[in-house]
């Protein structure tokens, strides 16, 4: 069955330091894959997606996610993280299951903290 | 101008209870969804709609009754409250009927509390 792996529960930052957050998946076919960021108190908000081409996509709010099949990841980049990048992140991948119909599949989302 | 919306936006209520969540989207989309996110922050998909048809059912216990009047409304109605049931409840819709690459719209979310 399709899954979602984020491996780090929490990770702190200092703001203008660089972020990585990790995302592995297992899916049979070409995965279709997501990054959501989910603010305290707020819904989720799609901050990229990739579901073919450049394995290197780019987001808003200076995102990127590069897919890398070998290593069935999809990790989740940015070169200077802002005080307001503090939030919850989910990585999915979407699933077409026999109804023809998208189900997205999330992982257990890691929660990004600013230091000063 | 709220894309998806959901009401009420806290709702505590005793075991035993019946209650109501419901939701709107005013993006014209086709496709609708429900999701449980527990304490861990995990979220899980429900129910899907399209088009007032139910598409996708998650082994959700009968009491959990997913409702469309039409395709610009996904109602979710719970009978007999457990206390398990508390978790944050988000909706979300998509535009196009079908394809695994859809980027889904998810409203504010609804917390529920039983006690």
């Amino acid at each position: 069955a399709q899954s979602v792996t984020q491996p780090d529960i929490h990770i702190t930052v200092s703001e203008g330091a660089s972020l990585e957050l990790r995302c592995n998946y297992s899916y049979g076919a070409t995965p279709y894959l997501f990054w959501y960021v989910q603010s305290p108190g707020q819904g989720l908000q799609l901050l990229l997606k990739y579901f073919s081409g450049d394995t290197l996509v780019q987001g808003i709010k200076g995102f990127e996610a590069e897919f890398k099949r070998s290593q069935s990841s999809f990790n989740l980049r940015k070169p200077s993280v802002h005080w307001s990048d503090a939030a919850e992140y989910f990585c999915a991948v979407g699933d077409l299951p026999n109804t023809g119909f998208q189900k997205l599949v999330f992982g257990t989302g890691t929660r990004l903290l600013v230091s000063p | 101008d709220t894309a998806v919306s959901q009401t009420p936006k806290y709702l505590v209520t005793q075991m035993g209870n019946d209650k109501s969540i419901k939701c709107e989207q005013n993006l014209g989309h086709d496709t609708m969804y429900w999701y449980k996110q527990d304490s861990k922050k995990f979220l899980k998909i429900m129910f899907s709609y399209n088009n007032k048809e139910l598409i996708i059912n998650e082994t959700v216990p009968n009491r959990f009754s997913p409702k469309s009047p039409d395709k610009a409304h996904l109602n979710l109605h719970i009978n007999s409250l457990e206390l398990g049931d508390s978790a944050v409840y988000f909706c979300a819709s998509s535009e196009i009927s079908g394809g695994a690459e859809e980027t889904q719209y998810f409203g504010p979310g609804t917390r529920l509390l039983v006690l």
